[in-house]
């Protein structure tokens, strides 16, 4: 089955401790997205790639790092730096520049709580 | 600048009742719009998208929307509402050559009463 996974789906890190959230996959996507969700507020976009080796910053990307060194993964690295770290990660992908008009497709989500 | 604006943060609705759910957006360019749907701790499933064509829009569970240009609404409704229905509900907005950006509203949190 194509889709996109995401693991872990809870985790626990103590303060001033970088961590890598993992998001893969297998539908040929050139796109891939990361968002922060916080309750109230929506989805804001963190950093996003069209394409691999590349990568755009989205509207909150300060004190969050990412790579694209495959097409299929699209990791995120929430560094000491970012002020408030927990909350509800998710990583989507779309067929990217090659279509029309795009949609997005989500993985489960990460939770990430920080002690 | 562009936005995306669910005026309404929490709905509830008696099981059976229709449902509509707000969306307002503001866009420069012809926009893509979506509505997305997410049951606690989980990822967002697509139930409907707008691209161009027949401004009514089928999606999946019984949902449609329907794209007013004149009003820059996309709103969502559903006949009758099941139980299963409860969750959280958001509307997006994209463009094309926007790099598959979208924008998202705060989404509104339906709750069915028995």
């Amino acid at each position: 089955d194509g889709g996109i996974t995401q693991s872990p789906k809870y985790l626990f890190r103590k303060e001033g401790q970088n961590v890598t959230l993992s998001c893969e996959q297998n539908l040929n996507h050139d796109a891939m997205y990361w968002y922060r969700q916080d309750p109230g507020q929506g989805l804001r976009l963190i950093y996003y790639s069209q394409i691999v080796n590349d990568f755009q910053k989205g509207d909150i990307a300060e004190g969050y790092s990412v790579s694209r060194e495959k097409k299929e993964s699209f990791p995120l690295t929430v560094t000491s730096a970012q002020k408030n770290p927990t909350a509800f990660y998710l990583c989507a992908s779309s067929i990217g520049f090659q279509a029309l008009w795009d949609e997005q497709f989500f993985g489960p989500g990460t939770r990430l709580t920080v002690l | 600048a562009q936005s995306v604006t669910q005026p309404d943060i929490h709905i509830t609705v008696s099981e059976g009742a229709s449902l509509e759910l707000r969306c307002n957006y503001s866009y420069g360019a012809t926009p893509y719009l979506f509505w997305y749907v997410q049951s606690p701790g989980q990822g967002l499933q697509l139930l409907l998208k707008y691209f161009s064509g027949d401004t009514l829009v089928q999606g999946i569970k019984g949902f449609e929307a329907e794209f007013k240009r004149s009003q820059s609404s996309f709103n969502l409704r559903k006949p009758s509402v099941h139980w299963s229905d409860a969750a959280e509900y958001f509307c997006a907005v994209g463009a094309r050559n926007q790099g598959g950006k979208l924008i998202f509203g705060q989404g509104t949190e339906l709750s069915v009463k028995p």
